[in-house]
């Protein structure tokens, strides 16, 4: 059973409108993370959370905010999504281990038109 | 902060031969290493874990190399088959952070029956 489970699997926003991507996870892992990936590229890191009720800037955090209301649950809420916003989405959880390993959802694909 | 190349962007073999995806990166003191498999749509999958020492570590079908002098981590898919065709991503965990992970560009591996 999937552990990481994302919501939903793909969508098609307008330019412009506020988009929420959600996930959840089963593992009982204290960090959550939120990826983006586009062709041709790796994984770089928009926002990510150690705790409920906060949440921490990554690499790439502009135009994107995120919520984690409790343990399980951690959102990628885009307010005013943008063309360049198209991309596939990955959230991941981990336990705050030194080197730990990260288990990823099945990803998001979003198109914003 | 850290930077990870990876290279080749695609590659193509055929089946029975081997396959050879390197990463360099530029932290010295960075202390794990882990390759990533991602098939067709779906979500990446853990292919190992490296510790931070020289090393080479067998799993199913594959080599994965870690050498700290010259800073580079490769990934050596002995006698590719058709369902090792998938991206492949590297990623690091930095000395800045011990939770964040530093991901690779990709390669798109195809093996050809």
């Amino acid at each position: 059973e999937a552990a990481v489970t994302q919501s939903p699997r793909s969508k098609v926003a307008v330019t412009g409108g506020k988009v929420t991507l959600s996930c959840h996870q089963t593992n009982n892992h204290d960090y959550m993370y939120w990826y983006r990936q586009d062709t041709g590229h790796g994984l770089r890191l928009i926002h990510y959370s150690y705790v409920a009720d906060s949440t921490e800037k990554g690499d790439i955090p502009d135009g994107y905010k995120a919520s984690r209301p409790s343990q399980e649950n951690f959102s990628l809420i885009l307010e005013l999504a943008s063309l360049s916003q198209t991309a596939v989405y990955f959230c991941a959880s981990s336990p705050p281990v030194s080197g730990n390993t990260l288990y990823f959802g099945e990803g998001s694909r979003l198109i914003v038109v | 902060g850290e930077q990870v190349e990876q290279r080749p962007p695609h590659l193509s073999v055929r089946e029975g031969d081997s396959a050879v995806i390197t990463c360099t990166y530029t932290d010295p003191n960075s202390y794990y290493f882990f390759w990533y498999k991602q098939e067709p749509g779906a979500s990446l999958q853990l292919l190992m874990k490296v510790f931070s020492s020289t090393e080479i570590n067998e799993g199913q079908g594959f080599t994965v190399l870690l050498n700290k002098k010259d800073k580079r981590l490769s990934l050596n898919l002995t006698a590719a088959h058709p369902g090792d065709s998938a991206a492949y991503f590297c990623a690091v965990t930095p000395s800045s952070g011990s939770w964040q992970l530093i991901f690779g560009s990709g390669t798109q591996l195809t093996v050809m029956p």
